[in-house]
C-alpha cells in the first residue's frame, strides 16, 4: 500500500545552518506530493506541494522538488531561523487509491540562536 | 488562520462518557477529514466525508463515528471513551475530494 518514510527527528540545528528532512514514499500511482508545518500549539499548516514528477515546491525559503526515479520529496532550506522550530511532515494523495492522505511521521526541527 | 474551525478547544471528560467535536470547513470547501494525533501514534487518518457522504475510512474505532450535515460542517462522535484516546483531534477540509487539505486548531481531549 501506499505510505511515507520521514527521517527519524528531532533536529537540532543552529540559526543559518543548511536543512535537509528526508521523505521518501511509496505508491500505487502518481500521486501529488506535500510539505506541511506543525507550529507548537497549532495544527498543521501546508507549506509546499507537487503534483508531478520534476516539479519543484517552494515557500518561505523551503524546497522540495518531486523525485520520481528515486521516490523522494526531501525537504530543503538554505538557512534556519529560530522562528522554523516546528514539526514537518511529508504527505503524499494517490488518485489510485481514492485520494487518501497518507502522512509521515513527522519530523521535529529545533533551531537554536 | 486556515479558514477551518473547531470547537471546543478542550475538552476534559471521564472514561467511559461520550463526547462530540465540531468542525465548519472552509467557505466553499466540500470535503471534510478527520484525524488524531497522539504522541504514540502519530498522525491517524479516521475518516472522510465529501458533500454530506461518506468517501473514505482510516483506522476510526467503532466506538467513533462522525458525520457531514447539509451546512456541511461535520461532527466526529466519540463514546465509551477510554484513557488512550486522550489525543489531540484535527479536522481538515479541502474543495474537492482530493485536493489540498487545510486544517483545523484542533481540540485536545482529555479521558481522566
Amino acid at each position: 500500500g501506499d505510505s511515507v518514510t520521514q527521517m527519524e527527528g528531532p533536529v537540532t540545528l543552529s540559526e543559518e545552518a543548511f536543512l535537509t528532512i528526508n521523505c521518501t514514499y511509496t505508491a500505487t500511482g502518481y500521486p501529488s506530493l506535500f510539505w506541511y508545518v506543525q507550529y507548537p500549539g497549532e495544527g498543521l499548516q501546508l507549506l509546499l506541494k507537487a503534483t508531478k514528477a520534476d516539479d519543484k515546491g517552494s515557500n518561505k525559503g523551503f524546497e522540495a522538488t518531486y523525485r520520481k526515479e528515486t521516490t523522494s520529496f526531501h525537504l530543503e532550506k538554505g538557512s534556519v531561523q529560530v522562528s522554523d522550530s516546528a514539526v514537518y511532515f511529508c504527505a503524499l494523495s494517490d488518485h489510485a487509491t481514492g485520494n487518501q492522505f497518507y502522512f509521515g511521521t513527522g519530523t521535529s526541527l529545533t533551531v537554536i540562536p | 488562520d486556515s479558514g477551518v474551525t473547531q470547537t471546543p478547544k478542550h475538552l476534559i471528560t471521564a472514561t467511559g462518557q461520550r463526547v462530540t467535536l465540531r468542525c465548519s470547513p472552509r467557505s466553499g470547501d466540500l470535503s471534510v477529514y478527520w484525524y488524531q494525533q497522539s504522541l504514540d501514534q502519530g498522525l491517524q487518518f479516521l475518516i472522510q466525508y465529501y458533500n454530506g457522504e461518506e468517501r473514505a475510512k482510516g483506522n476510526i474505532l467503532e466506538r467513533f463515528s462522525a458525520q457531514q450535515f447539509p451546512d456541511l460542517h461535520s461532527e466526529l462522535n466519540l463514546s465509551s471513551l477510554e484513557l488512550g484516546d486522550s489525543a489531540l483531534y484535527f479536522c481538515a477540509s479541502s474543495v474537492v475530494a482530493a485536493g489540498t487539505q487545510y486544517f483545523g486548531p484542533g481540540t485536545r481531549l482529555l479521558v481522566l
